[in-house]
């Protein structure tokens, strides 16, 4: 139980362009679900909290226009890239924390962004 | 605000030895703490947690961690290293009123030496 899916694994883009990266929570409703983002060798940076049927909080230093995030139910939650540039390249991840689990957050298995 | 440091980025070990991995936080309230392990372009794997109760907590594939208040450490032990132990392992804390926000350390990567 408690599997949290990516879509795309990976993705290639052109600069200039928008790609949107969906984190879904396949065997249990999601009220909430974090956006990571990672460097090659880094640790993991939060990016945003979301929650489902509100508006997502940024972390400091997040461009929100830049980075959209839509929660839409309790079990899809999408990160769309917007003119993306190089810079952005990056490994994705996504978790999701379940109604009954108070402190776990379930990963997904993350998507390789590469802007070219 | 909440930290979580990471002692060594990098560890070595050989098959069948003792696994150390050293992590101490900082939190205002108490922290309920993680460890997860990544393995190459995968997403995180929970080992275990601590949030309340026994402060020596097991986990899976044989790693516990204990946690000491006065030390402010969580520390992930394993008595035998396995070759398949070999990854990234990443000490967390989550403050409770923080809604579950997690931050982490910055990674440790395990070497296991046949």
């Amino acid at each position: 139980g408690a599997v949290v899916s990516q879509h795309p694994s990976w993705v290639i883009c052109k600069s200039g362009t928008s790609v949107k990266i969906e984190c879904r929570s396949l065997d249990f409703q999601a009220t909430t679900m974090f956006w990571y983002r990672q460097f090659p060798k880094q640790s993991l940076m939060l990016m945003a909290t979301s929650n489902e049927g509100s508006k997502a909080t940024y972390e400091q230093g997040v461009e929100k226009d830049k980075f959209l995030i839509n929660h839409a139910s309790l079990t899809l939650s999408t990160l769309t890239v917007t003119s993306a540039h190089p810079e952005d390249s990056s490994f994705y991840i996504c978790s999701a924390k379940s109604l009954a689990g108070l402190y776990e957050q379930y990963f997904g298995p993350g998507t390789r962004l590469t802007v070219t | 605000a909440q930290s979580v440091t990471q002692l060594g980025s990098h560890v070595s070990v050989s098959e069948g030895a003792l696994v150390l991995l050293r992590c101490n936080y900082s939190s205002s309230v108490p922290p309920y703490l993680f460890w997860y392990v990544q393995y190459p372009n995968q997403g995180l794997q929970l080992l275990l947690k601590y949030t309340t109760g026994a402060t020596l907590v097991k986990g899976i594939n044989g790693f516990e961690a204990e946690f000491k208040k006065s030390e402010t450490s969580f520390h992930l032990t394993k008595p035998s290293a396995h070759m398949s132990d070999a990854a990234e392992y990443f000490c967390a804390v989550s403050e409770g009123n923080q809604g579950g926000k997690l931050i982490f350390g910055q990674g440790t990567e395990l070497s296991v030496k046949p």
